[in-house]
């Protein structure tokens, strides 16, 4: 079955770059998409397609997606912009939806 | 304004049985490919099931067999019966309405509901 990995944690400092990666095989082959979910909350979609933003989310956040790696990117970050992060695709193969395991992003 | 809220969580014996609904407004279920995806607790997102809009359904190796998605357009609301309850099935399930727009490479989420919280304990 396709698998998806995400780093566990990201740390980040106030006002700088943090980037979160997604492996998988020849996920650029695939869309991928992100989802933000804060403590106690639902998942909200942040980047679909490898790089679009859905309306109303910040256009500090951006996506790219080559080879076998998904990136999300958030410039300027914020204390607001901690969170979960998931990253998902579409498994062809076997018509499944995939997630990877999510990564905890502090900004410190 | 566009919208799901899930709801028929609640605690049940293992073994025991469920029907999870998803209300939609704003949007009917019978016009969009539909999931369900749960959260156990301190856990990932996990997909769960989804339903095209020609009624194709497709599950999770966990489930498949135990649990049935379908929905009522009349009633614009998504269904999840879960059976045969095992106590790592106990987690939030959401339900969120869905996108293909290039076959085969694409899939995205972008309305999800609260949640509805199932726990399976003896």
């Amino acid at each position: 079955s396709y698998e998806l990995t995400q780093p566990p944690s990201v740390s980040v400092s106030p006002g700088q770059t943090a980037s979160i990666t997604c492996s998988g095989d020849k996920l650029g082959d695939k869309y991928a998409c992100w989802y933000q979910q804060k403590p106690g909350q639902s998942p909200v979609l942040v980047i679909y397609q490898d790089a679009k933003r859905p309306s109303g989310i910040s256009e500090r956040f951006s996506g790219s997606n080559s080879g076998n790696t998904a990136t999300l990117t958030i410039s300027g970050t914020q204390s607001m912009d901690e969170a979960d992060y998931y990253c998902q695709a579409w498994d062809s193969s076997t018509a499944h939806v995939v997630f990877g395991g999510g990564t905890k992003l502090t900004v410190l | 304004e566009v919208q799901v809220v899930e709801s028929g969580g609640g605690l049940v014996q293992p073994g025991g049985s469920l029907r999870l609904s998803c209300a939609a407004s704003g949007f009917t279920v019978g016009s969009n490919l539909m999931t369900w995806v749960r959260q156990a607790p301190g856990k990932g997102l996990e997909w769960v099931s989804l339903i095209y809009t020609d009624d194709n359904t497709y599950y999770a190796d966990s489930v498949k067999g135990r649990f049935t998605i379908s929905r009522d357009n009349s009633k614009s609301t998504l269904y999840l019966q879960l059976n045969s309850l095992r106590v790592e099935d106990t987690a939030v399930y959401y339900c969120a309405r869905s996108h293909i727009e290039v076959p085969g490479i694409d899939y995205y989420m972008d309305v999800w509901g609260k949640g509805t919280t199932v726990t399976v304990s003896s």
